[in-house]
């Protein structure tokens, strides 16, 4: 069982927006930086947001993260069949000292 | 460009020791700015992460994994290690190892190597 909580999976259609959620606690989200990442069948998980809301280089605007409170959310509008893959969370827990993920949510653009 | 090569055997019998190694290329794992970590994967599941090390030695552990778990960094080789002992079948995983982009463990894991694939059986 993960220490952050994301649904399993979401959909959308092709153009529309999703949103995925995270939800922690006041030592894991509530007080430290949240980052997500994107994985691809086969390969290695991506940054898509660090520091909770910024994106690396050349990751395009679609890509959005926010927070509040115990719980950061990952938005992205224009969705495409390209985006269809596992998104995670993740931050440090202060009181587990680690590096803690959530469970990865399957995105499907229907 | 830094990369980052995950490398050691891809089978290990149960209740022995498994042992990889990243190596570090385009950049010096001695940088100050920098933690390198480890993170698994198994099949069909999510990431769980093992631990991280600073070149210096300090080093921050997974606590379920604590008791079985060492990192450590060899300058000379320009590459850490991850070595795990009395594995079982429930260490089967994708191996990744990847950099903390700031100089603490709490920052995030921006660059990731390619993962192997470790397999415990017998």
């Amino acid at each position: 069982q993960s220490v952050l909580t994301q649904p399993p999976s979401v959909s959308a259609a092709p153009g529309q927006k999703v949103t995925i959620s995270c939800s922690g606690s006041s030592s894991s989200i509530g007080n430290h930086y949240v980052f997500w990442y994107r994985q691809l069948p086969g390969t290695a998980p991506k940054l898509l947001i660090y520091d909770t809301n910024k994106r690396p280089s050349g990751i395009p605007d679609r890509f959005s993260g926010s927070k509040s409170g115990t719980s950061a959310t990952l938005g992205i509008t224009g969705l495409q069949t390209g985006d269809e893959a596992d998104y995670y969370c993740g931050t440090w827990d202060s009181s587990l000292t680690a590096v803690v993920f959530g469970g990865g949510t399957k995105l499907t653009v229907l | 460009q830094l990369q980052l090569q995950e490398s050691g055997p891809g089978l290990v019998k149960p209740s022995e020791t498994l042992s990889l190694t990243c190596i570090v290329s385009g950049a010096s794992i001695s940088n100050s700015n920098y933690y390198w970590g480890w993170i698994r994967q198994p099949p069909g599941k999510g990431l769980e992460w093992i631990g991280s090390i600073h070149y210096t030695g300090s080093t921050y552990y997974n606590p379920s994994l604590n008791s079985r778990v060492t990192i450590f960094v060899d300058m000379s080789k320009n590459h850490f290690s991850l070595i795990l002992s009395s594995v079982t079948a429930a260490d089967t995983a994708v191996y990744y190892c990847a950099r903390h982009k700031g100089g603490t463990p709490e920052d995030d894991l921006d660059l990731w190597g390619q993962g192997t694939l470790v397999i415990v059986s017998s």
